[in-house]
């Protein structure tokens, strides 16, 4: 299986600041990275998939790069509602694994 | 747009089988994969397995022995079942579609709510 790891597993920051959450594969894994964001009570919602494509409906100031075993998810000017978990998820090759999330907290 | 939601029961008894329903609206469900994911509580997802809407499976290895996974075109279901269940089978599972780019990617673009089953006796 290919494991993900994203360091740190919370990270406090304040409205405004821009925010990078990274992911490390244990293998390449090209770009078939996805990125979600959970909030409390609530399913995980798709932010950006192909490492770098933004789902629809997201807003621009969620930007995603990398490849191969190194990705991050950037956060250019966090709001209040971003306060979430964020997860990782590889589909390069199954069992499709995930992170084990990084919680931001405002 | 799409919407999905679990329904099945919400207790089951250890060594008894977890039986979920996902059944999708606001459009089809074929010519997509449809997963179920896992996540016990506070903490990480678990990739279950998916069934594409021509009956084709892939399971987690992890669950493959107990997994059973089924689709129905004509009522726009899709199934999991979980034989041999454990407390640490107890988790809210989600029912989830994917879409992809051939070659390019594969993500889950639309979740249901999830449902708790816990598995006690």
């Amino acid at each position: 299986d290919i494991h993900m790891t994203q360091p740190p597993s919370s990270l406090s920051t304040s409205v405004g600041d821009r925010v990078t959450i990274t992911c490390r594969a244990s293998q390449s894994i090209s770009n078939f990275l996805n990125w979600y964001q959970q909030k409390p009570g609530k399913a995980p919602e798709l932010l950006i998939y192909a490492a770098s494509s933004l789902q629809s409906g997201v807003p621009s100031r969620f930007r995603g790069s990398g490849s191969g075993t190194d990705f991050t998810l950037t956060i250019s000017s966090l709001q209040p509602e971003d306060s979430a978990t964020y997860f990782c998820q590889q589909t390069f090759s199954t069992p499709w694994t995930f992170g084990q999330g990084t919680k931001v907290e405002i | 747009q799409v919407q999905l939601q679990e329904s099945g029961p919400g207790l089951v008894k250890p060594s008894e089988t977890l039986s979920l329903t996902c059944t999708v609206s606001g459009g089809s469900i074929s010519s997509y994969y449809w997963s179920w994911i896992r996540q016990p509580v506070g903490k990480g997802l678990e990739w279950v397995g998916r069934v594409y809407s021509s009956g084709a499976t892939s399971y987690n290895p992890s669950l493959q022995s107990r997994v059973t996974m089924s689709v129905d075109t004509s009522k726009n279901q899709f199934s999991l079942k979980l034989s041999s269940v454990t407390a640490a089978d107890t988790a809210i599972y989600y029912c989830v579609r994917g879409s992809s780019v051939p070659g390019k990617a594969y993500y889950f673009d639309s979740w249901g709510q999830g449902t708790l089953v816990t598995v006690s006796s």
